[in-house]
């Protein structure tokens, strides 16, 4: 069971948009920044958003990052078909003294 | 550009331990990085197993088991990931990746290819 809460799955048609959730703790996200990971099938993870919505230099402000208390979630707007991958959450945990993740969402678009 | 390339045995008998390396090419390690390790079953999410502070002082996941030791080699552009007593369980893709600053809850802003690292007999 993972320390940052991520629903399985999610969906979404191209163009539209669609929200994942990251639900955490006051010692995790509650304390610290998020950060977000995409990770393509068969691929090495890939900083998506760090610092709770900064993006990195190439990745397309169609993705977002908000936060607030001990949540945060990642939007895609516009999707595309290859935005089809898994989304990781993960920030530092004051209590673990480490990094957690989320479990993962699926997203798949249809 | 700066890469990171994991490299191991693959294949590693119950009870064995298993070394895996993550050099940097393509640039040094910086003396404000810190080095993590991440690991993610067959099928399954990510996980944080440690890291390495620019100064070599060691943090692992408190999770898991006191069976991993990283360390760093500079002079050599590495560092490296051991794990003592493994089992069916650590079998995963293990992933080196680099903090994005000098902070140690920094994100992972680059990341290996990845090593498959099967345990079985």
């Amino acid at each position: 069971q993972s320390v940052l809460t991520q629903p399985p799955s999610t969906s979404g048609t191209p163009g539209q948009r669609v929200t994942i959730s990251c639900s955490g703790s006051s010692s995790s996200i509650g304390s610290n920044t998020v950060n977000w990971y995409q990770q393509l099938p068969g691929t090495a993870p890939k900083l998506l958003i760090y610092s709770n919505n900064q993006r990195p230099s190439g990745v397309p402000d169609r993705f977002s990052g908000s936060k607030s208390d001990t949540s945060a979630s990642l939007a895609i707007s516009g999707l595309q078909s290859e935005d089809e991958a898994d989304y990781y959450c993960a920030a530092w945990d004051d209590s673990l003294n480490g990094v957690v993740f989320g479990g993962g969402t699926k997203l798949t678009v249809l | 550009q700066v890469q990171l390339q994991e490299s191991g045995p693959g294949l590693v008998r119950p009870s064995g331990t298993l070394s895996l390396t993550c050099t940097v090419s393509g640039g040094s390690i910086s003396s404000n990085n810190y080095l993590n390790w991440v690991r993610q079953p067959p099928g399954k999410g990510l996980e944080w197993i440690g890291q390495i502070s620019h100064g070599g002082r060691p943090n692992y996941n408190p999770s898991l088991q006191s069976r991993f030791t990283i360390s760093v080699d500079k002079s050599k552009n590495q560092f490296s990931l051991r794990l003592n007593s493994v089992t069916a369980a650590d079998t995963a893709v293990y992933y080196c990746a680099r903090g994005k600053g000098g902070w140690a809850a920094d994100a992972f802003d680059l990341w290996g290819q990845g090593t498959i690292v099967t345990v079985s007999s």
